[in-house]
């Protein structure tokens, strides 16, 4: 079975530090990885997905890599802004399920 | 991709109740899958509905506790029988969204007292 660890488990920046989330796996036959992003209470809103294939996908000032030889996948933030405040998870899909960590809680001081 | 409305958004049960929770998909998909997520906790699959046939529950989940109906290829329901208050979680459903990959509900907060 997939286990994923995500380190660290909580994390507290001020405002504009760039920061990295990190991601591990056991299980390296993976289709792709997803990050989501869950604020409290709520459900999860997908950031980025990053095919077996691929070594890293960027969406504004997210950027996540993959390394799947290793099981290692990394989501940088920059200029990290209060909005970005909340719990982020790394999903990595062999076939039909994922598996989720228990995710990074990320807060963002002003 | 898809985008997924369920409801309701969050509940205050009395234990021994039943809540069914559903989600409605704006597009067909053949597979949706139903989650748990206990407090503190990530999230863990409980089954994967298929429409027109039987759910496929994870081990830990049974039918008899989390019953599953798949109408059609847009509509599923999740059912928390006989609850207690183990079961306070967040439940979410969610299909997979194309090349954006995986989309998920808002989810259903549920508490049970």
């Amino acid at each position: 079975k997939q286990e994923v660890t995500q380190i660290p488990a909580a994390l507290s920046v001020p405002e504009g530090e760039n920061l990295v989330l990190n991601c591990s796996f056991t299980d390296s036959a993976i289709y792709n990885l997803q990050w989501f992003r869950q604020d409290p209470g709520k459900g999860l809103t997908s950031l980025l997905l990053i095919q077996s294939s691929q070594r890293e996908q960027t969406s504004g000032r997210l950027n996540a890599s993959l390394d799947k030889s290793s099981g290692r996948s990394t989501l940088y933030i920059a200029a990290s802004q209060p909005g970005d405040s909340a719990t982020y998870l790394c999903a990595p899909n062999t076939g039909n399920q994922f598996y989720f960590g228990t995710g990074t809680s990320l807060t963002v001081i002003p | 991709s898809a985008v997924i409305s369920q409801k309701p958004s969050r509940d205050i049960c009395q234990r021994g109740t039943s809540l069914t929770i559903q989600c409605q998909v704006d597009s067909q998909v053949t597979m949706m899958f139903w989650y748990r997520q206990q407090p503190g906790q990530s999230l863990t699959l409980i089954a994967t509905a298929n429409q027109g046939s039987e759910a496929t529950y994870e081990s830990g989940f049974v039918i008899d506790k989390f019953p599953i109906s798949r109408p059609n290829l847009t509509f599923s329901t999740l059912t928390v029988s006989n609850m207690s208050p183990e079961d306070s979680s967040i439940y979410l459903c969610s299909v997979v969204g194309g090349v954006d990959g995986y989309t998920f509900g808002s989810g259903t907060r549920l508490t049970v007292v």
